[in-house]
């Protein structure tokens, strides 16, 4: 089974408007930590926001804010006000603590578009 | 402050030739990590590193690639008798030493910096 799943290949969204960007994850661990990444057409991934799987509320960074939906094991990244420069691949990751190390396990991405 | 980075930017190689690839972490990131993102996909795990011992392989596709790292620094990334499947981009990254402990994935953002890539081309 798939550890990270993003269902959406493609999104779509105007300017100044919010876009969810819907990511589920699979693990049995109690202890892990999931990441989004944004990585323009450049190349380099960027690191954007986390969330700990024991962290009480949802985590924010600026415009970025994650949906934890511990229960149904969800993660979904909302981008508040989208600008033209939140054209990019997003990536949804995950850290099982049970591993002992940090090795990221990515999902395949969502390429999000904004347009004027 | 530096960030991750890798040379080359691009290689293009010709089936059955070997290539190197480097990357230089961020100073004082002891652990580093070595993924391949072939077109359209996600980041595929290849090596990590603690210092300069490599805990785990197990991501490594065939025993044509090998990595090492020297001094707790710099990391080559070999691939011997290349071939068209190998092409992708290779992503190097680091972080700072990497948490253990059963609790650690749930409590410690400690993201991992990443480096703009070798887009390797086997012809």
């Amino acid at each position: 089974a798939q550890k990270i799943t993003q269902t959406q290949p493609g999104m779509f969204v105007q300017e100044k408007e919010a876009v969810t960007l819907d990511c589920t994850y699979d693990t049995s661990d109690p202890s892990y930590g999931l990441f989004w990444y944004k990585q323009p057409s450049s190349g380099e991934m960027i690191f954007l926001i986390y969330q700990g799987s024991y962290d009480q509320q949802n985590a924010t960074e600026g415009r970025y804010s994650l949906n934890f939906q511990k229960a149904r094991k969800s993660a979904n990244l909302v981008i508040s006000a989208s600008q033209l420069g939140d054209s990019a691949m997003y990536f949804c990751a995950m850290r099982e603590g049970g591993s002992g190390y940090s090795t990221l396990t990515f999902g395949k991405g969502t390429m999000l578009l904004v347009s004027p | 402050g530096a960030g991750v980075s890798q040379s080359p930017s691009n290689k293009v190689t010709e089936k059955g030739k070997d290539v190197e690839l480097r990357c230089d972490p961020i100073s004082g990131h002891t652990a580093l990590y070595w993924y391949r993102q072939s077109l359209g996909q996600g980041l595929e795990f290849l090596i990590y590193f603690q210092g300069n011992s490599a805990p785990d392989k197990s991501g490594l596709p065939s025993d044509r690639f090998s990595a090492e790292r020297t001094g707790g620094s710099v990391s080559t990334l070999t691939i011997q008798r290349t071939q068209q499947e190998d092409s992708a981009v290779y992503l190097c990254a680091s972080s700072l030493a990497a948490p253990t402990g059963r609790l650690a994935g749930g409590n410690t953002r400690n993201e991992q910096f990443f480096g703009p890539g070798t887009r390797l081309t086997v012809l």
